[in-house]
């Protein structure tokens, strides 16, 4: 099945600064890649997603990467700000005929930005 | 518009018991995905309900089994409760197979 690697574990930058986080997945099938923020005690939330079919999307301050050849994508959030600290999780899904229903999460990476 | 909710937000059970666990999806989504989450780890997906048919079931044993009914909500039901079953169950919804999975603020499952 799907393996999904996600590094780093932990990350704290200062405000203002960049955050990347690099995702990698085993199954060259897979073709849909979300990335959530889960804060202490809460709800997963969607926070921008990408499909194999395109390279790179952005949203405000945050952006995502895809390489399908080296099978790795990367959040990048930019002027970071203390509300951004949180657990991040990737994820890939592998659906036939389009769906999406299974998604395989990375481990997180609890992200602490520092005033 | 509400989003996913679930019931109950905390349950303390002992081992051997059954547990019945309830999601609501948003209004409109046909789609419901459970997923257990242990402490300090990502989600892991149990099974996908899309127009009231399994359409998906990850690698949980026998006990673990969901429906969904005729309104969209839907129930996962674990039976003979192990120690290691105590996780965050959540629940996620899409409009469609295809749709982003927004998800609920889960329910605490405590095993002692």
């Amino acid at each position: 099945g799907e393996n999904v690697e996600q590094h780093p574990s932990t990350l704290s930058v200062q405000e203002g600064d960049s955050a990347v986080i690099k995702c990698t997945y085993s199954d060259s099938a897979s073709n849909y890649f979300p990335w959530y923020k889960q804060e202490l005690g809460k709800r997963p939330q969607l926070i921008i997603d990408i499909r194999s079919n395109v390279g790179e999307k952005k949203d405000q301050r945050i952006a995502v990467t895809l390489n399908k050849t080296a099978k790795h994508f990367s959040l990048h959030i930019t002027e970071t700000q203390p509300e951004d600290s949180a657990v991040y999780f990737c994820a890939a899904s592998m659906g036939s005929g389009g769906s999406n229903y299974k998604l395989t999460f990375g481990k997180g990476t609890l992200l602490t930005v520092n005033p | 518009d509400a989003g996913v909710t679930q019931s109950p937000t905390h349950l303390i059970k002992t081992r051997g018991q059954q547990v019945t666990l309830r999601c609501s999806p948003i209004s409109g989504h046909k789609s419901v995905s459970w997923y257990q989450q242990v402490l300090g780890q990502g989600p892991q997906f149990i099974f996908q309900y899309y127009e009231k048919e399994e359409r998906g079931r990850g690698n949980f044993p026998d006990r673990f089994s969901a429906r969904q009914f005729p309104n969209y909500s839907s129930e996962l039901n674990v039976n003979a409760l192990l120690l290691g079953d105590s996780a965050l169950y959540l629940c996620a919804s899409s409009f469609s197979n295809q749709g982003e999975q927004f998800f609920g603020p889960g329910t605490r499952l405590t095993v002692l």
